[in-house]
């Protein structure tokens, strides 16, 4: 596997059940991001973990809750999600301090 | 925070055609990335490009940061090069964090 990697692709959750994203990264950087992107409105930043570290969370709700166990693997976990939830979610890596930002292939979620 | 812009919103060419894609931003910044976002979602890496300019094939990118704009060519435009065109900056210097225009949609006929 070379880039960035997400799984599963495509996913149909409940509003009552737990689900996990999962991103892995083979470029050998240090910071990992997870974006939200909804119909007709530009990318939002949810998380950022610089050095596993995480170093933002861009006022995301709690039922959204990231985790970063190495530099190379970062997990979104899912609660109680509401249908607004509904997106493209994009994982992305790259060297700390701002370097150029590569992007997996997206998991399109759909709560119902 | 910092804004950014890109025109047109929408641009629908004939294949063989050339077109020229626009991204405002309202602050300094000392890098810039250009993305093409495929039908599939897929977001794919085209330039970065703090300042100056880059060719890559037939597409080619100019940033002019004191005038705080960058430009996207596409030549000789095919109907793979539809999708959803973004450009993004970070939000300082150094940041981790990128701010992401609306992006130019674009959508070559054969």
């Amino acid at each position: 596997e070379t880039g960035v990697t997400q799984t599963p692709r495509h996913l149909v959750m409940g509003m009552t059940n737990k689900k996990s994203l999962k991103c892995e990264q083979h470029l050998g950087h240090n910071a990992m991001y997870w974006y939200k992107q909804s119909a007709k409105k530009p990318l939002e930043l949810m998380f950022v973990y610089s050095l596993e570290e995480r170093v933002e969370n861009n006022s995301v709700p709690s039922r959204f809750s990231p985790e970063c166990p190495n530099s190379s693997h970062l997990f979104l976990h899912l609660h109680t999600l509401q249908p607004e939830d509904s997106a493209l979610y994009l994982c992305a890596s790259s060297l700390r301090g701002g370097g150029e930002q590569y992007f997996g292939p997206g998991t399109r979620l759909t709560v119902t | 925070g910092i804004q950014v812009e890109q025109s047109p919103p929408d641009l629908i060419l004939q294949e063989g055609a050339n077109s020229t894609l626009r991204c405002n931003f309202s602050d300094s910044v000392n890098n810039l990335q250009w993305f093409h976002q495929n039908p599939w979602g897929q977001l794919i890496n085209l330039f970065y490009i703090p300042s100056g300019t880059k060719q890559n094939g037939r597409l080619s990118a100019t940033t002019v940061a004191t005038e705080r704009y960058s430009l996207l060519y596409i030549s000789s435009s095919q109907t793979t090069d539809s999708g959803v065109y973004f450009c993004a900056v970070p939000t300082q210097g150094g940041s981790e964090k990128l701010v992401f225009g609306k992006g130019t949609k674009l959508t070559v006929n054969p």
